[in-house]
């Protein structure tokens, strides 16, 4: 069973660092790319960083380029975001989801997809 | 502001088939893929690429691709697909990751 298990969340000042963790299990974590996805309370799923098998691709969303970076451990099975210089608006329930992807003989060929999330860690950016 | 643009709320009478759209530049490039996300949930794919389930995903459920645009399709909806439901794709150069801003559902 596909499992991912996210750490390392709490309440922090704004201004300060927090390093996540997610734990992977149940798959060969070394093959597939990883994502950090957020959700502030009350609203929608936000994209925050993707890392491909390799870490050869890795990509931000605007909103945290510059301040978070992410990184993987494919001997341990396991992912991070090292999110510095938080912000009040960082405050989110922080979700690590495994990426499969495909290609279709019909367009538009290709396709990603999100086939296993953990339970998330909540990030609190408050003074 | 999303790129993946979606209805912010849609209800449905128990049994009646629902429609949830999803349009973006990026669809004409990459398949929608879906999410539902019930109350203090995680999300859960639903639909992925061309229209295919998970495999504890009931048959209910279905996906198509039109120019730019995505449709998720409940047919005979349940009281428990209440719920939010999320399209996501790449972006239009392939680099970044989308989420639309989600289209609560509603069964009456």
């Amino acid at each position: 069973e596909v499992q991912l298990v996210e750490s390392g969340g709490g309440l922090v000042q704004p201004g300060r660092s927090l390093r996540l963790s997610c734990a992977a299990s149940g798959f060969t974590f070394g093959d597939y790319a990883m994502n950090w996805v957020r959700q502030a309370p009350g609203k929608g799923l936000e994209w925050v960083s993707h890392i491909d098998w390799n870490s050869g691709s890795i990509a931000y969303a605007d909103s945290v380029k510059g301040r978070f970076s992410i990184s993987r451990d494919n001997g341990n099975n396991s992912l991070s975001l090292q999110m510095n210089s938080l912000r009040v608006e960082d405050t989110a329930l922080y979700y690590c989801a495994k990426e499969s992807a495909g290609y279709s003989s019909s367009w538009p060929y290709y396709y990603y997809y999100m086939d296993a999330w953990g339970k998330g860690t909540m990030v609190t950016v408050s003074s | 502001s999303s790129e993946l643009t979606q209805d912010p709320a849609v209800s449905v009478a128990l049994g009646q088939t629902v429609r949830i759209t999803c349009q973006g530049d990026s669809l004409k490039n990459y398949y929608a893929s879906w999410y539902q996300q019930k109350a203090g949930q995680a999300p859960v794919l639903v639909i992925y690429g061309k229209d295919i389930r998970p495999s504890r995903i009931p048959d209910r459920f279905s996906g198509s691709n039109s120019g730019n645009s995505a449709t998720l399709t409940i047919t005979g909806a349940q009281a428990e697909d209440e719920a939010d439901y999320y399209c996501h794709s790449r972006d239009i150069s392939g680099n970044h990751v989308v989420f639309g801003g989600g289209t609560k559902l509603t069964v009456l």
